[in-house]
């Protein structure tokens, strides 16, 4: 029990587009999400936090309309990158808390973007 | 600043041998601790998560919890080869639903075979 999914898992696209990425809790509700980023050799950096029907939390520094996260269901956000650019290239991880004991997350397997 | 600490590493253990991993937080409020393993180019998985002080023994794995000294630690026994990954301590300092955690910089492990 208790799968995250991410999809895609791999993108690469060019400078000045928009990417979307899909994070799903398969097999449990999940009213909060969360989006992290992860540059190689680097620890995990929260970028924000998305519940359920309402508008999602950003971390300080993190620019709310550069990384769009709809929350419109209780198995699924989205991760919108606008107008991606090469800094924006890494490791994008997004987790869904399970509302049990300890309140655990769960990881889905990540999305790797590249902008050239 | 909720402040997580782990030991910088990296960890070097032969196969067999028991792997240690220690982790220190500052909010004494904290309610709730986990162990996560990240191999490299991977997303971290849960190992097991502990709230109550004491020991928790799940397999090989076994977290350690002191509520007073603000320690949660991870003990790896018979550590194989595979084992060698990231180990990231994460803590959650509330309950409910503004709740999030606060990860370590994680420490890297190494099981010589």
């Amino acid at each position: 029990g208790a799968v995250v999914s991410q999809h895609p898992s791999r993108v690469i696209c060019k400078s000045g587009t928009s990417v979307k990425i899909e994070c799903r809790s398969l097999d449990f509700q999940a009213t909060t999400m969360f989006w992290y980023r992860q540059f190689p050799k680097q620890s995990l950096m929260l970028m924000a936090t998305s519940n359920e029907g309402s508008k999602a939390t950003y971390e300080q520094g993190v620019e709310k309309d550069k990384f769009l996260i709809n929350h419109a269901s209780l198995t699924l956000s989205t991760l919108t990158v606008t107008s991606a650019h090469p800094e924006d290239s890494s490791f994008y991880i997004c987790s869904a808390r399970e509302g049990k004991e300890a309140e655990t997350q769960y990881f889905g397997p990540g999305t790797r973007l590249l902008v050239l | 600043q909720k402040e997580v600490e782990q030991n910088s590493g990296p960890l070097s253990v032969p196969e067999g041998a028991i792997a240690s991993l220690n982790c220190t937080y500052s909010d004494r409020g904290s309610q709730s601790f986990f162990w996560y393993r990240q191999y490299s180019g991977k997303s971290p998985e849960l190992i097991m998560f502990i709230y109550s002080n004491g020991d928790k023994e799940d397999g090989r794995f076994t977290a350690q919890l002191n509520k007073a000294s603000q320690y949660v630690s991870l003990l790896i026994r018979d550590s194989q080869p595979s084992d060698s990954a990231t180990y990231l301590c994460a803590v959650n300092p509330l309950s409910g639903a503004n709740s999030k955690l606060t990860f370590g910089k994680g420490i890297t492990l190494s099981v010589r075979p």
